[in-house]
């Protein structure tokens, strides 16, 4: 079955530095890539919709020069979250065939 | 617009007892429908999905969910509870087939007792 890998599983970082999060697609193309956020105790939110060889598609409210997407190939999108702060802590997940997820990243900004 | 909603935001159940988690969804089209569940600090593991086949869904770990349309629901089950099956799950929605995003319910926690 389809085999989505997400690194790393957890980082640490200091507010002000960016961190880049990747997403793979082990055994199948994903023309199409889906980025959610989770907080603490509450449900998924759709971020972006990453789109390969083209520009990302935001939710409302995502800022899109803070979460930087790039989906350069077929099997690959990477996230990254610039300038982080202690606000942008959150359990990041991606999605790649619609259904299938990752295994999160645990985003944590001191 | 696509939504779903979970009634109940936590339920508890002795083990071996029925588990029933609700769902019901809104969509404009007809609707491809899972159920996730999510331990502790880990990702969403698939326990079935609707794909416009058969009403009754067989899934993972002894867990099954039935579409019913004239009900708008997706309501999930297992005869018998394990301690195991203690976690957050998530019915999700899908609009236009399986390669297009999710629209979450805000889950469930499932709290299994000895």
């Amino acid at each position: 079955g389809a085999v989505v890998s997400q690194h790393p599983s957890r980082v640490i970082c200091k507010s002000g530095t960016s961190v880049k999060i990747e997403c793979r697609s082990l055994d199948f193309q994903a023309t199409t890539m889906f980025w959610y956020r989770q907080f603490p105790k509450q449900s998924l939110m759709l971020m972006a919709t990453s789109n390969e060889g083209s520009k990302a598609t935001y939710e409302q409210g995502v800022e899109k020069d803070k979460f930087l997407i790039n989906h350069a190939s077929l099997t690959l999108s990477t996230l990254t979250v610039t300038s982080a702060h202690p606000e942008d802590s959150s359990f990041y997940i991606c999605s790649a065939t619609g259904y299938t997820f990752g295994s999160g990243t645990r985003l944590t900004v001191v | 617009a696509q939504s779903v909603t979970q009634l109940g935001s936590h339920v508890s159940v002795s083990e071996g007892a029925l588990v029933l988690l609700r769902c019901n969804y809104s969509s404009s089209v007809p609707p491809y429908l899972f159920w996730y569940v999510q331990y502790p600090n880990q990702g969403l593991q698939l326990l079935l999905k609707y794909t416009s086949a058969a009403t009754l869904v067989k899934g993972i770990n002894g867990f099954e969910a039935e579409f019913k349309k004239s009900e708008t629901s997706f309501h999930l089950t297992k005869p018998s509870a394990h301690m195991s099956d203690a976690a957050e799950y998530f019915c999700a929605v899908s609009e236009g087939g399986g390669g297009n995003k999710l629209t979450f319910g805000t889950g469930t926690q499932l709290k299994v007792e000895l």
